[in-house]
């Protein structure tokens, strides 16, 4: 099966503009999460989604929101772009009922 | 919520020595317990997990350690290779798809 797969895989934005990011879990996982990755914060949980719902959520502020299709294809946005929000954006999709996780290459997110 | 502590942050060992890596959970309902693998540049990649009805598995070199009362687990890593170099994640979870990470273990490999 083909992995996961993240685009773009690299973003340069400027303060106040807003993102969007995007993510093909493997053919017949139905669970999509996201993750922030930075230095020295490691990854930290977004939110997750299962069958095109909004099942986890983590401690991000509504700037930071997302969207699963029917296709299990899933989006984040960010709005109203922060310095802080330069990070690695991973999504992450499983199974069903399997909890392993399977990770995207990432996007990459400058924020100048 | 889920906190994950991760130590240490960076370890160095001469390769052939071996490698542990510890985690520490503050939620006793957390049951399910993976651990990634990141090279540089590159996508977390699964390398072992362990569930909270088993207290160790190992996979070849590769080994963890579950500690329910204590709250820890441990990633034991023997005859280390230098292409074992790579940042290690240990993570705990307690419901399907919600993972809380440590801040990573930069593991360095001195051939």
């Amino acid at each position: 099966k083909a992995g996961v797969t993240q685009t773009p895989r690299y973003l340069i934005k400027t303060r106040g503009q807003q993102v969007t990011l995007s993510c093909s879990p493997i053919s017949g996982h139905r669970s999509v999460s996201w993750y922030q990755q930075t230095p020295g914060q490691g990854l930290q949980f977004l939110f997750e989604y299962f069958s095109e719902t909004q099942r986890n959520k983590g401690n991000f502020p509504g700037r930071f929101s997302g969207r699963q299709f029917s296709n299990s294809r899933s989006e984040m946005n960010v709005s109203t772009l922060e310095l802080g929000d330069s990070a690695l954006y991973l999504c992450a999709s499983s199974s069903e009922v399997g909890e392993t996780q399977y990770f995207g290459p990432g996007t990459r997110l400058l924020v100048l | 919520g889920e906190n994950v502590e991760q130590h240490p942050s960076t370890l160095s060992v001469q390769e052939g020595d071996s490698a542990v890596i510890k985690c520490t959970y503050s939620d006793s309902a957390s049951n399910y317990f993976p651990w990634y693998k990141q090279e540089l540049g590159k996508r977390p990649q699964l390398i072992i997990d362990i569930r909270s009805n088993v207290g160790e598995k190992k996979d070849q070199r590769i080994a963890v350690t579950l500690n329910k009362t204590a709250k820890h687990f441990s990633l034991h890593i023997t005859e280390t290779q230098p292409e074992d170099s790579a940042v290690y994640f240990c993570a705990a979870s307690k419901r399907a798809n919600q993972f809380y990470f440590g801040t990573g273990t930069s593991l360095t490999v001195i051939p």
